[in-house]
């Protein structure tokens, strides 16, 4: 059974700090690894694909790296301010041409104070 | 990109009822996907809505409990029948957009509460 696992579940940071989390998955059979952004009331937004071991994208004062021999990928969040406030998803989609090879974490949840 | 509605975006049902929900797209795509998230968990996958065919269903998941329907390349409906409190969720339709690696476009979620 495949398994995403993300942490911490749930994290408040002041606003204008760094912060930072972490997506877990299998280190096997792998094919790429998806963060999304899901604002409340609002559709999950794309926010990186990856697929290399070592890869390093960045949007803006996010950020995200990947090691897929260790099975990790960190995302990083530079001067954090309220508009980040959200739910940031990992998902890691196998090498298969199912449908259902795509695999979601549960989720960090991030609340930036003001 | 895709642009996805949904309807309607929440509904407060009571246990034995069944509720419908629809998916709409802007702009015609082959794979459309209808998703779950259940207080605490994971986004997972419950079936694919395939056009003009049945639907696939995810193990766990059948057709009596949630029947989909995809009548064309921009809309789908799924239909969380019989509810139980247990189906209380946020329930979202997706489609994938093939681009250099693919990339699922979601709408803003049917938050559901079941009493």
């Amino acid at each position: 059974i495949l398994n995403v696992e993300q942490s911490p579940q749930s994290l408040h940071v002041q606003e204008g700090d760094s912060t930072n989390f972490t997506c877990s998955f299998p280190s096997s059979n792998f094919y790429a690894l998806h963060w999304y952004r899901w604002e409340t009331a609002k559709s999950p937004e794309a926010l990186f694909v990856m697929t290399l071991n070592g890869d390093e994208k960045k949007k803006g004062r996010i950020s995200a790296t990947l090691n897929t021999k260790e099975g990790y990928s960190y995302l990083y969040i530079k001067g954090s301010q309220p508009e980040d406030s959200a739910t940031y998803l990992c998902a890691f989609e196998a090498a298969s041409s199912s449908a259902s090879k795509i695999i979601f974490g549960s989720g960090t949840r991030l609340s930036i104070r003001p | 990109s895709a642009v996805i509605s949904q309807k309607p975006s929440r509904d407060i049902c009571q246990r034995g009822t069944s509720l419908t929900i629809q998916c709409q797209v802007d702009s015609q795509v082959t794979m459309m996907f209808w998703y779950r998230q259940q207080p605490g968990q994971s986004l997972t996958l419950i079936a694919t809505a395939n056009q003009g065919s049945e639907a696939t269903y995810e193990s766990g998941f059948v057709i009596d409990k949630f029947p989909i329907s995809r009548p064309n390349l921009t809309f789908s409906t799924l239909t969380v029948s019989n509810m139980s409190p247990e189906d209380s969720s946020i329930y979202l339709c997706s489609v994938e957009v093939l681009t250099f690696r693919e990339t699922q476009y979601f709408g803003p979620g049917t938050r559901l509460l079941v009493l």
